[in-house]
């Protein structure tokens, strides 16, 4: 089946930085691509969908130049949590449907990146 | 073994019908269980979320989770054509993991 990968799957870095999480699509090509964030004990909450070649498309409370998000080929989308603050510690999930599979909903989903900022 | 599993379907119900949706999984860590439902060129929305055993309802819609038998439901009664989507379990311990989702169209 299709296969999500996301890397890093962990990191930890000091306050003020700036953190890139890659999701990629191993055998598929992905019209769509989503990122969710998932707080402790909580349930998981979409930030934005990337479409390729486009401007991503932010859900409302999310700051979009705090959580850059850029899909520049069919099969890879960034997530840069720019200037880093404790807070932001959470575990960032992403997905990606598929182009042409029989059901265009379909969606696939990544093993996570745990981000834990000092 | 896939730590979940979901039988992707299609499935196809008329209107008024119960629907059951299913998922096993293997991590007797999982602690924490939800259902999804997507709708076309959406992203997924929470439709129910529970800790550990046990059912909870909401309007037309049960979850159960029986941990005993790592299985998950989601009963849809009286369904409506607006409940055609994909509907997506997902279930979480250290990690988080989804099945891949079950395609339900309900037909007027």
């Amino acid at each position: 089946g299709a296969v999500v990968s996301q890397h890093p799957s962990r990191v930890i870095c000091k306050s003020g930085t700036s953190v890139k999480i890659e999701c990629r699509s191993l055998d598929f090509q992905a019209t769509t691509m989503f990122w969710y964030r998932q707080f402790p004990k909580q349930s998981l909450m979409l930030m934005a969908t990337s479409n390729e070649g486009s401007k991503a498309t932010y859900e409302q409370g999310v700051e979009k130049d705090k959580f850059l998000i850029n899909h520049a080929s069919l099969t890879l989308s960034t997530l840069t949590v720019t200037s880093a603050h404790p807070e932001d510690s959470s575990f960032y999930i992403c997905s990606a449907t598929q182009v042409g599979s029989g059901s265009t909903d379909t969606q696939y989903f990544g093993p996570g990146t745990r981000l834990t900022v000092l | 073994q896939k730590e979940v599993e979901q039988d992707p379907g299609p499935l196809s119900v008329p209107e008024g019908a119960i629907v059951s949706l299913n998922c096993t999984y293997s991590n007797s860590a999982f602690q924490y269980f939800m259902w999804y439902r997507q709708y076309s060129r959406k992203g997924p929305e929470l439709l129910m979320y529970t800790y550990s055993s046990g059912n909870k309802e909401d309007g037309r819609f049960t979850a159960q989770v029986d941990k005993s038998s790592k299985y998950i439901s989601l009963f849809i009664r009286d369904s409506q054509p607006s409940d055609s989507a994909t509907y997506l379990c997902a279930m979480a311990g250290n990690q988080f993991y989804f099945g891949t989702g079950t395609s339900l169209t309900v037909i007027p």
